[in-house]
């Protein structure tokens, strides 16, 4: 499987219920990002974790980052239906030449009213 | 301070045209990338420039695609002689300092490339 992919593929849950979505990864990481994109659209910047940080909070998002096991989750608590959109984790490259950035395949989540 | 601007937002070119994507990083911002997303998928990385520099290209395919930066202006992405497959969102990011590790990418609108 390729860096940073996500799981599942596609959730569905009711507004109010929460929302886990899970990366893995292969290589060493700087920081591990998660965007949230909607159809059709371009890419909001949600969360940054270092690779020093276990655990971050931004508003009713919470993301967790385990080195040992390579591997993130991002928690959406109380979800709403403009939650709906596709969410992706991103990893840098880890050698500070670039930070390009290696997308995973995404969770698509759909928050139904 | 406005965002990253990419222009056209959508593209139609037939197969064998040359197509043009620019991206105007955000003030102050010297790092330009560049992301291909196929329908369904997440973006790839293509290439990375800074002002005059190509750093890394290596996302990008060997032929038919080029980018730059120039010292004056915004980075183009040119992709010559367009094939059906090149159909794609493009999303330009653009950053202050990648060195440090810890910067986010500001990634544009993107530009919607459809060959026909």
């Amino acid at each position: 499987s390729q860096q940073g992919e996500e799981d599942p593929q596609a959730l569905s849950i009711q507004e109010g219920e929460n929302a886990t979505m899970n990366c893995s990864y292969k290589t060493s990481i700087n920081n591990l990002q998660w965007y949230r994109q909607n159809s059709g659209r371009g890419l909001v910047h949600l969360i940054l974790i270092r690779s020093n940080e276990r655990e971050k909070h931004s508003g009713r998002l919470r993301v967790t980052l385990d080195t040992s096991k390579k591997s993130s989750s991002l928690l959406i608590t109380a979800s709403r239906a403009a939650d709906t959109a596709s969410y992706f984790c991103a990893t840098d490259a880890g050698n500070n030449a670039g930070n390009m950035l290696t997308f995973g395949g995404g969770t698509r989540l759909m928050v139904k009213p | 301070n406005a965002g990253v601007m990419q222009n056209p937002r959508h593209l139609v070119r037939r197969r064998g045209q040359e197509a043009r994507l620019r991206c105007s990083p955000m003030k102050g911002h010297s790092h330009v990338y560049w992301y291909r997303q196929l329908p369904e998928e997440g973006l790839k990385f293509m290439v990375y420039l800074q002002k005059e520099n190509i750093i890394d290209e290596s996302g990008m395919p060997k032929e038919r695609f080029s980018a730059e930066f120039p010292k004056e202006g915004p980075s183009i992405l040119r992709i010559q002689q367009v094939v059906r497959g090149d159909s794609a969102a493009y999303f330009c990011a653009s950053s202050p300092f990648p060195g440090l590790a810890f910067h986010e990418q500001y990634f544009g609108p993107g530009t919607r490339l459809t060959v026909t």
